[in-house]
């Protein structure tokens, strides 16, 4: 298993649609999670950062569940500027910075 | 965040040879980076870049292919060494500051081409 598994998609939704994407990890021990966002030949840049239970910016909405070990980002009417890959990151060992990166999920908004 | 800027910006070597990439921070901060990105894949970390000692590799890096440089708190190198084609992919330098945070702001990557 993955250490941290997210579905690549594609996603295409229209403009004005509502997304969700999950991530699942395997590490239980794990207390530190972010979506980041990445542009087509472009770095990726920090979207939320997950904390406790779940944390809400705008029309982005991350929501955390320890007991079965996901992460999930909602988008509400969607833009066309949300199209972008999304990465799921799980800090590694407690104490640590290390990064753990899913394989990211494509996010294609269609006007 | 932080202003992060790395040069080269991109890149065409060849085989055996070697290339140096240098990652450069607007402000002090704690933590550096490097990490690769294959084509088509997520990013995976090299090594944590330590000020004044030796990097720290993850499994599957090591010092001789990928020796790291950190002279002080704003600047880092990595250099990709006898290089292949296997190498070719972005590499970018991220930082964070030691607030507890863990958040990480990467550098623009630098897309490297062995042929």
């Amino acid at each position: 298993r993955k250490e941290v598994e997210q579905d690549p998609g594609p996603f295409n939704v229209p403009e004005g649609a509502t997304v969700a994407f999950n991530c699942t990890y395997s590490n239980s021990a794990s207390q530190s999670f972010f979506w980041y966002r990445q542009d087509c030949r472009k770095e990726p840049k920090l979207l939320m950062s997950v904390y406790s239970s779940g944390n809400e910016d705008g029309r982005f909405t991350a929501q955390l569940n320890r007991a079965s070990q996901y992460i999930s980002l909602l988008i509400r009417d969607s833009k066309l500027s949300d199209s972008a890959t999304y990465l799921c990151v799980v800090l590694g060992d407690s104490g640590t910075y290390k990064y753990i990166f899913g394989t990211g999920t494509r996010l294609k908004v269609l006007a | 965040s932080a202003v992060i800027s790395q040069k080269p910006s991109r890149d065409i070597c060849q085989r055996g040879t070697s290339l140096t990439i240098q990652c450069q921070v607007d402000s002090q901060v704690t933590m550096m980076f490097w990490y690769r990105q294959q084509p088509g894949q997520s990013l995976t970390l090299i090594a944590t870049a330590n000020q004044g000692s030796e990097a720290t590799y993850e499994s599957g890096f090591v010092i001789d292919k990928f020796p790291i440089s950190r002279p002080n708190l704003t600047f880092s190198t990595l250099t990709v060494s006898n290089m292949s084609p296997e190498d070719s992919s972005i590499y970018l330098c991220s930082v964070s500051r030691d607030e507890g945070s863990y958040e990480q702001y990467f550098g623009p990557g630098t897309r490297l081409t062995v042929t």
